[in-house]
């Protein structure tokens, strides 16, 4: 079945740093999304990226999805507390009617 | 407009017991859907369903048992639960079109003693 694998795990981020996080399928995808989980929470959507080498920004997120469409990336920039959380992503093939989500980001973020 | 609602929040059983986690839906999505998230295994999918009547196995399927009779419910049955199903559940909800982008519950406690 479709694997969907992020690097790193976890992160110790200090505040004002960036960092960036990592999602990586082992087959192309017709289209990846970015979900944020706060401690306690639930996951929450952030944003879908569908397109070859897309590139979307929230503010101080930068989202893009490879060439090939099987990795994307999240990078943070001025992390702030209210960054804390884990972050995932999830993709789906061509006509296929499953989610896979990835393993998580932890990121904890020190004052 | 409440979104995607679980219940119970918590529940404790004992081994061999069932219980029925309830998942409701009010925005007529088409597709439902329940994760089960443990610690660094992220969220693996039980079952899901793409409209009313219609369900199938997800990645994690086995103790599990689902229906689907209207758009709007999807529970999920725990036959005969065992310690391996303490997790916390989440149900979430989509359009079946625009690439399933999940709404999510604030998902069911479980502790299986």
């Amino acid at each position: 079945g479709q694997q969907v694998m992020q690097i790193p795990q976890y992160q110790h981020v200090q505040e004002g740093e960036d960092f960036t996080t990592y999602c990586n399928s082992s087959t192309t995808l017709s289209n990846i999304q970015w979900y944020k989980q706060r401690p306690g929470g639930h996951p929450v959507f952030l944003i879908q990226l569908v397109k070859s080498g897309e590139v979307k920004k929230q503010k101080r997120l930068t989202f893009q999805f490879g060439e090939a469409k099987k990795n994307s990336s999240l990078h943070i920039t001025a992390t702030q507390t209210t960054d804390v959380g884990t972050y995932f992503c999830a993709g789906s093939g061509s006509g296929n009617n499953r989610l896979a989500f990835g393993k998580g980001n932890q990121v904890v973020v020190i004052p | 407009n409440a979104g995607v609602t679980q219940t119970p929040k918590f529940q404790v059983l004992k081994t061999g017991q069932s219980m029925t986690l309830q998942c409701a839906q009010d925005m007529n999505h088409e597709y439902m859907s329940w994760y089960r998230q443990d610690p660094g295994m992220g969220l693996r999918l039980i079952h899901y369903s793409v409209g009313a009547g219609i369900t199938d196995q997800g990645e994690v399927p086995n103790g599990y048992n689902v229906s689907r009779s209207t758009t709007e419910d999807f529970p999920l049955r725990l036959l005969s639960a065992a310690p391996s199903q303490t997790s916390v559940y989440f149900c979430a909800s989509s359009y079946q079109i625009g690439g399933l982008v999940q709404y999510f519950g604030a998902g069911t406690r479980l502790s299986v003693l």
